[in-house]
């Protein structure tokens, strides 16, 4: 049973909107990563934030922004939402960075930009 | 850069043992992991792979070859609830997870 829960499960947005998800990591966990799944792929990384700071980026446009708070929540901002962006977003915790770290995923925002 | 390759699908029989493969062009990396992902449902843990060899846990495996570059998850005594999806994942300097595109197993009866 994953201990990351995120909202909201699904979203329709129309091209151009502004979007935020959230995501609650499991108590304790510091470090909170981003992923982009599109139908039939592997999940995509977005970023990775440790201790409220951005820890590291792959390769997504400045429009896809995150922030961490000290209470283990995190969200994700897409400004100018593109039809591309359609996908499920994941959020994943772990205790901390490098080495032997499973992420712990939740189950996602369903996002479908029309 | 890097290029992990897994077969898209793969369909097996109740009770039998399966080999999902991983191959994956890379300059360097931690381990690999394997993630098992049910339709609609957030990928979960399987394995984590470091040296060299099989690491063994119930009824999966996890073997890795970092010369050949080269991974599999082998399930043995299939069940129904093992249809999934199989995600091999390299864990690039304990940041960003690089995920194949899965392999979608299909387990019928």
């Amino acid at each position: 049973e994953t201990g990351v829960t995120q909202s909201p499960t699904h979203l329709i947005k129309t091209r151009g909107q502004q979007v935020t998800l959230r995501c609650s990591s499991q108590s304790g966990h510091n470090t909170v990563s981003w992923y982009q799944q599109a139908l039939g792929q592997g999940p995509q990384f977005i970023f990775q934030y440790y201790r409220e700071e951005e820890n590291g980026r792959g390769n997504f446009p400045p429009r896809f922004s995150g922030l961490q708070f000290p209470n283990y929540s995190s969200e994700l901002n897409v400004n100018a939402l593109e039809l591309d962006d359609s996908a499920l977003y994941l959020c994943a915790s772990s205790p901390g960075t490098g080495g032997y770290s499973p992420l712990h995923f939740g189950n996602g925002t369903r996002l479908t930009v029309t | 850069g890097q290029n992990i390759d897994q077969p898209t699908e793969m369909t097996a029989t109740e009770g039998a043992i399966v080999q999902i493969n991983c191959t994956y062009q890379t300059s360097g990396f931690n381990g690999l992991f394997w993630y098992q992902q049910h339709a609609g449902e957030a990928p979960t843990f399987l394995s984590y792979n470091v040296l060299d060899g099989l690491e063994e846990k119930g009824r999966f495996s996890s073997f890795l070859s970092r010369s050949k570059g080269y991974s599999y998850l082998l399930l043995k005594e299939l069940q129904m609830k093992d249809s999934a999806s199989y995600l091999c994942a390299l864990d690039q300097a304990g940041t960003a997870l690089i995920f194949g595109k899965g392999t979608t197993l299909s387990v019928s009866s």
